[in-house]
């Protein structure tokens, strides 16, 4: 079976300043990895994903993950953030069409 | 990508009522998806639905409760039946990338359902 971890259910960050996202999954099977941004009142929307090869992912709006097999885990980062990345940001697991969500990281941005 | 829309967006509906949310994307798509996202919490899965078959119910969710239509490659509806405040959510419906494993899902804007 597979499963997803975000250990952290807000994480407030001034702006500028970098952040880290956490994921951990698990799984018995080869993975594909995602990261999605949901900004309020709508839907999701794809950041980056990992499906094999170079195991740091480069995505949308300055957005990174990197895929570390052997601590099953899929961090998001991005060095810099702006006001405007406030979301809930949610890591997936997929494979064979179904997708496991984590429970969503709420990123707020301060001024 | 795909480009999906959701009616409605939101609404407010009295318990033992029934909504069908209609789903539309701009391509033609052999699986679409249904989601719910409890109020703050994260995705789950209802059921897969693929035209021309019976849709795919995840473990918690039934049929009577959920009934999903999927009559051509753009289009489908979920309706919740008999509606009680437990079914307070949004709603949201996704497509599969591509053919192949492991492609991104695009989500619809979802439908925000309140039951009262």
């Amino acid at each position: 079976a597979q499963s997803v971890t975000q250990l952290d259910s807000q994480v407030p960050v001034f702006e500028e300043a970098p952040v880290e996202l956490r994921c951990n999954y698990s799984s018995s099977v080869s993975v594909y990895l995602f990261w999605y941004v949901q900004y309020p009142n709508q839907g999701l929307q794809l950041l980056l994903k990992y499906l094999s090869g170079s195991t740091l992912v480069k995505g949308i709006n300055g957005f990174e993950a990197e895929f570390n097999k052997s601590q099953t885990s899929f961090h998001l980062r991005k060095p810099s953030v702006h006001i405007s990345d406030t979301a809930e940001y949610f890591c997936a697991v997929g494979g064979t069409y179904k997708y496991i969500f984590g429970t969503g990281t709420r990123l707020k941005v301060l001024a | 990508s795909a480009v999906i829309s959701q009616k409605p967006s939101r609404d407010i509906c009295q318990r033992g009522t029934s909504l069908t949310i209609q789903c539309q994307v701009d391509s033609q798509v052999t699986m679409m998806f249904w989601y719910r996202q409890q109020p703050g919490q994260s995705l789950t899965l209802i059921a897969t639905a693929n035209q021309g078959s019976e849709a795919t119910y995840e473990s918690g969710f039934v049929i009577d409760k959920f009934p999903i239509s999927r009559p051509n490659l753009t289009f489908s509806t979920l309706t919740v039946s008999n509606m009680s405040p437990e079914d307070s959510s949004i709603y949201l419906c996704s497509v599969d990338g591509t053919s192949g494993r492991g492609n991104e899902q695009y989500f619809g804007p979802g439908t925000r359902l309140t039951v009262t």
